[in-house]
């Protein structure tokens, strides 16, 4: 399978513990995104990544929250001291941009999630 | 800062029934709009595009997309559903631009619930 790649798929932890996700795009993407997921909502964008840099980040992403992408390619999400309301779906999605096209056409690719609960 | 809204929270239809579910965006500049289908405990997956030209876009399984610029809307559509089209579906827009010119976030509506009944 050549798609989106995310680990692990569920997470259980409790409230104070620290968590890290993994997330591995497509090859030869060099854009990475992260997103996340609560019930009845669609997914809300959090942060994301052109190669190593982190060229983005929203204001859900709280000073607990730290993503990397070290090589440019695989990335991780980690969550110090989980709280309660951290419980949702973490979405990775991963795209080709191509510098310079002019078209603006940048087509996100997602993997199937890690949920998280945190009791 | 972009929005979209869908109107539709939950839509049941039968077989064969006709289908249009509703999609507005608030942004005032150019966007590339998008419908994703989430099958049931599937992931994300893309049903259909539009970034410029025609704006009556097609995608799979038959389903179809009017990006209309005046309304800000891009309603998805599709003439008879079947059963497998039971799943939610997402409109999503993307008007982030970075220094490099290509569109970056994207955002998210709601969803919509799509059950179809044999």
């Amino acid at each position: 399978d050549t798609g989106v790649s995310q680990d692990p798929r569920h997470k259980i932890t409790k409230r104070g513990q620290n968590v890290t996700f993994r997330c591995d795009p497509i090859s030869e993407h060099n854009r990475l995104y992260w997103y996340r997921q609560t019930l009845g909502q669609g997914p809300e964008f959090l942060t994301y990544f052109q190669n190593e840099a982190q060229l983005e980040k929203s204001r859900l992403l709280s000073d607990r929250f730290s993503a990397e992408r070290p090589k440019g390619s695989f990335s991780t999400l980690e969550i110090q001291r989980t709280e309660q309301g951290d419980s949702a779906m973490y979405l990775c999605a991963s795209s080709l941009a191509l510098r310079g096209s002019g078209s603006g056409e940048n087509i996100q690719y997602f993997g199937a999630g890690t949920r998280l609960s945190v009791l | 800062a972009q929005s979209v809204s869908q109107h539709n929270h939950h839509v049941i239809l039968s077989e064969a029934a006709s289908l249009e579910l509703g999609c507005n965006y608030s942004y005032g500049g150019t966007v590339n709009l998008f419908w994703y289908v989430q099958y049931p405990g599937q992931h994300l997956q893309l049903l259909l595009k539009y970034f410029s030209g025609d704006p009556l876009v097609k995608g799979i399984k038959g389903f179809e997309a009017e990006f209309i610029k005046s309304k800000f809307s891009f309603n998805l559509r599709k003439p008879s559903v079947q059963w497998s089209d039971t799943a939610e579906y997402f409109c999503a827009v993307n008007a982030g631009w970075t220094w490099a010119g290509t569109a970056s976030k994207l955002t998210f509506g709601t969803g919509t619930r799509l059950q179809v009944t044999l």
